[in-house]
């Protein structure tokens, strides 16, 4: 099992330009979640999606858009980038509902904005 | 307003000793905690949980204490080991709510040997 895999890893965008993020699971999970991380702030959620075609506004969803089309993938999509958005993007995704409430993570993408 | 606080930045141990990390949490709805850590260019992976409904869990050399009526929790790694030096981060949850999880800042945890 790959886990949850992120692709682009790195990525450098200038102000202005689109790009999507995705987000793939292959442990059949029924939540998936975008968090970003920037130097003090710890992990803050973008969006979320409790399960194949919903998403839901997470603490700072301004400036992305998400869907989740297919169970095992989320993307993350930036139509307009700003520096605001230079950060660390990390997916998780979660069986939901369960007794350990515990979300896996992907390696993360590393987004400037220039 | 920060619900989840881990208010020291950093914390340097020996190996072999004892690392306590601490978090603290506003919201008393909160009725799970988990920890995670974190290396550098990597994902955050799960280490440790605790239910409300208990006051301590171990798993190995990590053990989660959490004080409902001070809404404290900490995180004691004992020995400390220089793989454990990473970033640590705690998180709460409301069961039954939104599945959402709200993390603190984290903390850096460096083992000297």
């Amino acid at each position: 099992n790959a886990g949850v895999t992120q692709t682009p890893k790195f990525r450098v965008l200038k102000t202005g330009q689109s790009m999507t993020l995705l987000c793939a699971q292959d442990m059949n999970h029924e939540y998936m979640y975008w968090y970003r991380q920037d130097p003090g702030m710890g992990l803050r959620l973008i969006h979320y999606s409790v399960g194949e075609g919903t998403t839901a506004k997470g603490e700072v969803p301004d400036g992305y858009n998400v869907s989740r089309l297919k169970k095992q993938n989320f993307l993350l999509g930036l139509e307009s980038a700003a520096p605001s958005q230079t950060s660390v993007y990390f997916c998780a995704s979660s069986y939901g509902r369960t007794a350990t409430y515990e979300q896996y993570f992907g390696p993360g993408t590393r987004l400037t904005v220039t | 307003d920060q619900q989840v606080k881990q208010n020291s930045p950093s914390l340097s141990v020996q190996e072999g000793r004892i690392s306590i990390l601490n978090c603290d949490y506003t919201n008393s709805m909160f009725d799970y905690f988990l920890w995670y850590k974190k290396y550098p260019a990597e994902g955050p992976t799960f280490l440790i949980s605790i239910s409300s409904i208990k006051d301590k869990n171990e798993d190995g050399r990590f053990t989660v204490f959490l004080n409902k009526s001070a809404k404290h929790l900490s995180l004691h790694i004992v020995p400390s080991q220089p793989g454990d030096s990473a970033v640590y981060f705690c998180a709460a949850i409301i069961q039954g709510g939104s599945e959402k999880l709200v993390f603190g800042k984290g903390m850096k945890l460096t083992v000297n040997p």
